[in-house]
Parts: structure tokens; C-alpha cells; sequence
């Protein structure tokens, strides 16, 4: 089965720094584009970024919500990506998911939370 | 940036009836060499991620009830469940994956009338 598994939220104080985890299983993870997706309490749906495959050169794209503040990697011999995320800000606040799609289905995390407050 | 316009933002449907929403793009998720449709659609309860129903349109998820069903193509598209059931009390979503940002409709809010 297809697992993804986020880690790493928290609090943090704003202009903290964290990195969040995503743990992958059951699927071609060296060869799939990882996306990160956030959702704010209450709010909808929003994109922060992804990060594609060795064979598209690790190609990232941000949000510009979070451009120059966050930095999506990845370490295919883990089957795990990072979100690095810097300067936080309240507005940071949200749950976290990562999630893939490909020609077949869309699989997503269940997220994890990060608190950014004083 | 894609726009994703859904409506209603909310609506309320008597168990058994038809719910319907509605979903404008605003442009074309219509990718030629392929004719697929980069649109999928979401049902998200509280506390739980995004659940897949629809995917290209129109492609029903496994396991997913054939109540559910997806319509349009290019910039116009419809999420319909022909038989509301309470557990199909949710928020859904649309989102396109035509081109980055990925971007999601506000959400619909489905609850019993």
C-alpha cells in the first residue's frame, strides 16, 4: 500500500525555522514529483511547492506565499522529502500535507501541524 | 495562475437526492496531445486529509461509490452525487494539476437538508 508520512511540526516562535519530513512507501518515489500542500484552520486548500524527479533535474517551484522562505529537497535512497522552512511567520501557521499524482491515483499524507506563535 | 472558481460555497440536499457543483477554470486544463483534463476532485471531512475521488475529470477513484461522478472538459466541470448519503456530509474541493502552482477551488460545503 501507499504510505505517506509527514513529520516534524510544531511550535515555533515567528522567524523560527523548521523542517518538515515526508516518509514514502509502495510507490516509484525516486521517479515521482513530490508536492507540499498546506491547509490553515477552518481554510481551504493551498500549494506551497514540489520538487521533481532526478530524471527532471530535482526541479522545484514555490508558492510565492513562501518563495525565498522555503526550500523542498529530497533524498531518494530514504524515499523521504524535506520542506525547509525559514522566517516563519504567523501567517505559516497550518496542517502540512505531502501528496503525489500520477496517471493512476493521488495519494496524500495526513499531514502534520505547525503552530507559528509567540 | 489558474483560477479555480467553485459554486455553490455551500448547499444542502435531502438524503437520497442529487448534489451537484460546479467547477470554472480559468484556462483550459485540456492537455491536447493526451485529450486528458488535468482536473481532479477532492471530499475532505474534519480532521482528515484529502480524500481522491475524481481524477482527469472523470476517472472514478477505486472504491469510490459510483454515486459520484465527474463531468466537463477544458474550463467548465461538474463534481454530481446522484444519491446524497449522510456520509457524504463534507467539504469538497476541485484542484487542477494542469501546471504549477497547483491551484483548488474554495471549497463547496455539502450538508442534509
Amino acid at each position: 500500500d501507499v504510505l505517506l508520512v509527514e513529520s516534524g511540526g510544531g511550535l515555533v516562535q515567528p522567524g523560527g525555522s523548521l523542517q518538515l519530513s515526508c516518509a514514502a512507501s509502495g510507490f516509484a518515489f525516486s521517479a515521482s514529483t513530490i508536492h507540499w500542500v498546506r491547509q490553515a484552520s477552518g481554510k481551504g486548500l493551498e500549494w506551497v511547492g514540489r520538487i521533481r524527479s532526478k530524471a527532471n533535474v530535482y526541479g522545484t517551484a514555490y508558492a510565492a506565499s513562501v518563495k525565498g522562505r522555503v526550500t523542498i529537497s529530497r533524498d531518494d535512497s530514504k524515499n523521504t522529502a524535506h520542506l525547509q522552512m525559514n522566517s516563519l511567520k504567523t501567517e505559516d501557521t497550518a496542517v502540512y500535507y505531502c501528496t503525489t499524482i500520477n496517471d493512476y491515483s493521488a495519494y496524500w499524507g495526513r499531514g502534520t501541524l505547525v503552530t507559528v506563535s509567540s | 495562475d489558474i483560477v479555480m472558481t467553485q459554486s455553490p460555497d455551500s448547499l444542502a440536499v435531502s438524503l437520497g437526492e442529487r448534489a451537484t457543483i460546479d467547477c470554472k477554470s480559468s484556462q483550459t486544463l485540456l492537455y491536447s496531445p493526451n485529450n486528458k483534463n488535468y482536473l481532479a476532485w477532492y471530499q475532505q471531512k474534519p480532521g482528515q486529509p484529502p480524500k481522491l475521488l475524481i481524477y482527469w475529470a472523470s476517472t472514478r477513484e477505486a472504491g469510490v461509490p459510483d454515486r459520484f461522478s465527474g463531468s466537463g472538459s477544458e474550463t467548465d466541470f461538474t463534481l454530481t452525487i446522484t444519491s446524497l448519503q449522510a456520509e457524504d456530509v463534507a467539504v469538497y474541493y476541485c484542484q487542477q494539476y494542469y501546471t504549477t502552482p497547483w491551484m483548488f477551488g474554495q471549497g463547496t460545503k455539502v450538508d442534509i437538508k
